[in-house]
């Protein structure tokens, strides 16, 4: 079983919807949680972290996390077709000094207007 | 100017033969590292620096070997490419100091196909 679990999807979505993306984990030490982005032909960039449980808003996306089961939710609101990418969820534990990420799948979305 | 940059963006290579990836960085990170992203498996951990003199082997480094050449550089090898090493393979830099959930920065990518 990988650390980090992650629908790939695909995920198809009209304008204007609402999208959830979702990713479950193994490694209770994890407590930076990550997600990117990343558009077609291009490397990952980071779109949010969160610091433990609890939410985290910007703009049209909050980012949720669920220590006690073990699971985070990106939701995006109000969605537009230049979110179409595909979004990996990361993550890392406190103690490491090694800083080493670990990735889930990714989740392809596509948004059509 | 790109901060991550790699080189080439595209290679077709034959089974047997050495390739070597490149990556330069001006972020001034000493943390740099290398991905494989294969459809359906995200991205893995090949070998990752953390300084000049530290190389540390990631999730799946059999096959790949490499060379942190300065700060700015480090190179990905594979000395004799088979065709499971198609994939698309990121370079990527981070800074021990910017936070503790260690921001990492990709660079555009290079794909890699063996035949």
């Amino acid at each position: 079983q990988k650390e980090v679990e992650q629908d790939p999807g695909p995920l198809s979505v009209p304008e204007g919807a609402i999208v959830s993306l979702n990713c479950t984990y193994s490694n209770s030490a994890f407590q930076y949680f990550m997600w990117y982005r990343q558009y077609s032909r291009k490397g990952p960039e980071l779109l949010m972290y969160t610091y433990s449980s609890g939410n985290k808003e910007d703009g049209r996306f909050t980012a949720q996390v669920d220590k006690s089961s073990k699971y985070i939710s990106l939701f995006i609101r109000d969605s537009q077709p230049s979110d179409s990418a595909t979004y990996l969820c990361a993550m890392k534990d406190r103690g490491s000094t090694l800083g080493r990420l670990y990735f889930g799948r990714g989740t392809q979305l596509t948004v059509w207007p | 100017d790109a901060d991550v940059t790699q080189t080439p963006r595209n290679r077709i290579t034959k089974t047997g033969k050495r390739i070597m990836l490149e990556c330069s960085q001006t972020k001034g990170h000493d943390r740099m590292y290398w991905y494989r992203q294969d459809p359906g498996l995200g991205l893995r951990l090949i070998y990752y620096s953390f300084d000049v003199k530290d190389i540390n082997k990631g999730e799946i480094s059999d096959g790949y070997s490499v060379s942190r050449q300065a700060q700015a550089k480090f190179s990905l090898s594979l000395e004799s490419a088979i065709p499971n090493q198609t994939a698309l393979y990121f370079c990527a830099t981070s800074d021990p100091l910017a936070g503790g959930y260690n921001e990492q920065f990709f660079g555009p990518g290079t794909r890699l196909t063996v035949l």
